[in-house]
Formats: C-alpha cells, structure tokens, sequence
C-alpha cells in the first residue's frame, strides 16, 4: 500500500515479556517518528529517526524502551520486561524529508499489558 | 518550548464554519504551526501548516495574527464526517522533533 502501515495492530502480552512493534514507511521517506497515544491524550513523542540514525530519542521514558531501523526503511520499537503503564497505543508516522515537512501516520499498534 | 493551549472540546451543526483556536504565547521565531486531525482508532492526519498570516488548503484556513501569539483553524461548512480530535502544535523547523508536542487536541463534534 502507499500508506504508512503498523503490525500487528493489537498486542496483549503480560507483564514483563519482551514485545516488537514494527513500522512500514512510506517508501522514499527519510524520517520516520515513533509517539505513544494514551487514551483521551494526544500523541506523546518517542524517538526520530534519519534514515539509519536515531536522530533524536529523548522522548524514549526508560532503558526498557529501545528502536531501530538498520536500513533506513523499516523500524521496530522493542520494549523490554513490560509493565501495565506500557499500555497505549504506539503510532509510526513518517515524513519525506524530517522537521517542517508533513507527517503521514500509521494506524497504529494497540499494545496491552496484562 | 512552545506549549499550546485549545478549548478542549466544541460543538456545532452540519453547514456551520468552524474556528478552533490555539495559544501559543511562547512561540519562537523558527518555529512552524501544524494542524491535525485525528479519527477515533486511527493516526493523526495532516490538515494544514503556517508561520504567518494567512494560509488556504482545499479543506481548511489558518489565520496567524501578526504577533504569532495564536492561531485559528477554519473548517467551511463542516459535515458530520468532521467530527475528530483536532491537535494545534508549533514545531522548530530546524531542530529535533521533540520540540513537537501535540497537547490534548479539541474534540470537535457535529450535529444533524
């Protein structure tokens, strides 16, 4: 699809596994954002990237929280030994060039932690 | 750091115009103004961008005053299908993404 695209798009697991959320950009897209959406809040920021390199992860909460895209396509969010609090809704967006250009968003992963 | 501050929810009527507006009192010189829509279950998307003045797109208008200090989104004759979660956010155009900060949006809802 042309879209930005999220799988799967509901994890349950239960406290403290290991989780992997995978992103999809829009093909041709440098930047790629990774936000966590919790329920009746707005998107909150968790890491940037341009092209390979996380360009900015100060949104990350803690160490548990880690993201790669090694080739400069497709990313994944991993969260390490999940807690409760880690339940939201993790959103991919990506934009063509980064800062000031346009972000198309994902449908998002509804992540539960049992 | 811009932080931006929008009623948190409106209502109106199908054919109405709608003016949603944002503060941003401390916003600075590099930094950019982003709307976006947001339905329930889905991600955010792009409605509009500016940094001064007047802005027009087929689906809305942004109104910057002079000062920069607020922003208001148009939406013409809005349907029901308009009803969303509506995000104001100012964004440095040359920095981080993490300066971007969404809030917690207005919930607009139309009515029949």
């Amino acid at each position: 699809g042309a879209g930005v695209s999220q799988t799967p798009s509901n994890k349950v697991t239960e406290k403290g596994k290991y989780v992997e959320l995978r992103c999809d950009p829009i093909s041709g897209h440098t930047a790629l954002y990774w936000y966590r959406q919790s329920l009746g809040q707005g998107p909150e920021f968790l890491i940037y990237f341009q092209g390979t390199g996380a360009a900015d992860d100060s949104g990350l909460p803690n160490d548990r929280f880690f993201a790669v895209r090694p080739e400069g396509s497709v990313s994944t969010l991993k969260i390490q030994r999940t807690e409760r609090g880690d339940s939201a809704v993790y959103l991919c967006a990506s934009s063509l060039k980064g800062q000031g250009t346009e972000q198309f968003f994902g449908p998002g992963t509804r992540l539960t932690v049992l | 750091l811009a932080k931006t501050t929008q009623p948190i929810s409106m209502d109106s009527y199908e054919g109405q115009e709608v003016n949603i507006t944002c503060s941003h009192n401390n916003i600075a010189t590099n930094d950019y103004i982003t709307w976006y829509q947001q339905f329930p279950s889905q991600g955010p998307r792009f409605i509009i961008q500016g940094y001064k003045t007047k802005v027009t797109n087929e689906v809305a208008s942004l109104f910057i005053p002079a000062d920069r200090k607020s922003s208001t989104l148009s939406l013409p004759r809005v349907s029901l299908s308009d009803t969303a979660v509506y995000y104001c956010l100012v964004g440095d155009m040359y920095s981080s993404a993490s300066k971007i900060i969404f809030g917690s949006g207005t919930r607009l809802s139309i009515r029949p």
